[in-house]
Formats: structure tokens, sequence, C-alpha cells
């Protein structure tokens, strides 16, 4: 069955650190997409990255960088030099594809906190 | 551009009633998905409408129903209430030919049942 485990529960930092969130995936296709999203307190889910599984090179964006190893079946994700309104919950999701449907399955998110 | 856009943004019911909630999809989008998120978990996934017809279904038993119109707006009804539906509910929606995948999202409605 498919599953992503993001075993980070909260993390606390203190602004302008490094901070790495852990995504482990599982899952039988051979073909899937993984993503990021980033849920502030107002609560919408706002889309960070996609990745095709086939596309294993690493992304930066900004002060975002995203570390995609299938042999670990890891999609991490790393911001730099962190700011108080990075400070959110963080989601990995992990794409299911049919033949008629499509949809995501989310981690349990990291909480982050980036104290002044 | 208009986003997604999900009524009402808070919702209180008692235990036994009924709940519709609504959802308008991205322009241009055809498809709408609806999670789930229960407090400090991750949304689950509950149904997908197409073309006016739920196509796939998550684990949700069947007081969970939908509707998609012609517009492709949807529904999302949820019948004899109980404290457990209490969650954010997300809708989500995509365009079946320009990228299933690229899913978004709107700012959901927090049901709470008491």
């Amino acid at each position: 069955a498919q599953k992503v485990t993001q075993a980070q529960t909260e993390i606390s930092v203190v602004e302008k650190e490094d901070v790495t969130l852990d995504c482990v995936y599982e899952t039988r296709d051979t073909t899937y997409y993984l993503f990021w999203y980033k849920q502030p307190p107002s609560g919408e889910l706002v889309f960070l990255i996609r990745r095709n599984s086939f596309d294993e090179q690493n992304e930066i964006s900004g002060r975002y960088s995203w570390n995609f190893q299938k042999s670990t079946s890891s999609f991490n994700f790393t911001i730099t030099a962190s700011q108080v309104v990075d400070s959110a919950v963080y989601f990995c999701a992990l794409s299911e594809v049919t033949d008629s449907s499509y949809k995501l399955i989310f981690g349990s998110g990291t909480r982050l906190l980036v104290r002044p | 551009d208009a986003g997604v856009t999900q009524s009402p943004t808070h919702l209180i019911k008692t235990r036994g009633q009924q709940v519709t909630l609504r959802c308008s999809p991205k322009s241009g989008h055809d498809t709408v998905s609806w999670y789930q998120q229960a407090l400090g978990q991750g949304p689950q996934f509950i149904f997908q409408y197409y073309e006016e017809e739920e196509r796939q279904r998550g684990n949700f038993p069947d007081r969970f129903s939908g509707h998609q119109f012609p517009n492709y707006s949807s529904e999302l009804n949820v019948n004899a209430l109980l404290l457990g539906d209490s969650a954010l509910y997300l809708c989500a929606s995509s365009w079946e030919r320009g990228g299933r995948d690229e899913q978004f999202f709107g700012p959901g409605t927090r049901l709470t049942v008491l």
C-alpha cells in the first residue's frame, strides 16, 4: 500500500538556522509524483514542489531545496537560513494514479517553528 | 484568475445533523477532489468527481456523499454527523487533460460537531 512517513512531528529552530524536513515513502508504482505542501495557520495548502519519479535531480528554489533519493525512498526538504515566516506545518505527499483517477496520499506533517 | 473557493469558512453542527459544503474549482479546472483533515493529521482523500460522476472513493462511509454540477462546482454532504467528523474539509481542483497531478487546494471549511 502507498504510504508517506514524516517522522518529525515538530521542529523548533532559531531564525537563520538551516532545517531539513524528512519524508520517506512507500509505493509499488514505477511512475509516481512526490509533493511538498506548506500549511500556514490559515489552513490553505500551498504547493511548493512536484517531483517526477524519473527525475532524481535535486532542486533549489531560493532558500528551499529538495533531495530526492529513490534508493532510500526519501524526498527531504531543506530550508536554508530559516525565517519566522517559514513557521507552518509542512506535508509531504505521494500521488496514487489509476486509469480513471488520481489522488494524493499525505504524511502526517511536520510542524516547523522558527523563533526570532 | 480566481483560485479554488470554498464555503462556508466555518460551520458548527450538532451530532445527527446533516451538512453541505461547497467548492468552486479554479478557472479552467474540471475535476474536484475532497479531503478531510483531522486536527494534527494529514489530509485524507474522501472522493473525486469528474464529468459529474464520482470516480474514486477513499475509505469513508456512505454518510459522505457528493455531487458535481455542470459548471464543475461540487458539494460534499455528510449525514448523521458524528463528533469524529469534526475536521477541516479541503477541496482541490485539477484539469483532467492538463495535469491531473497538479491539484490546487482551497482554504477549507472547518466543521465542528458538538
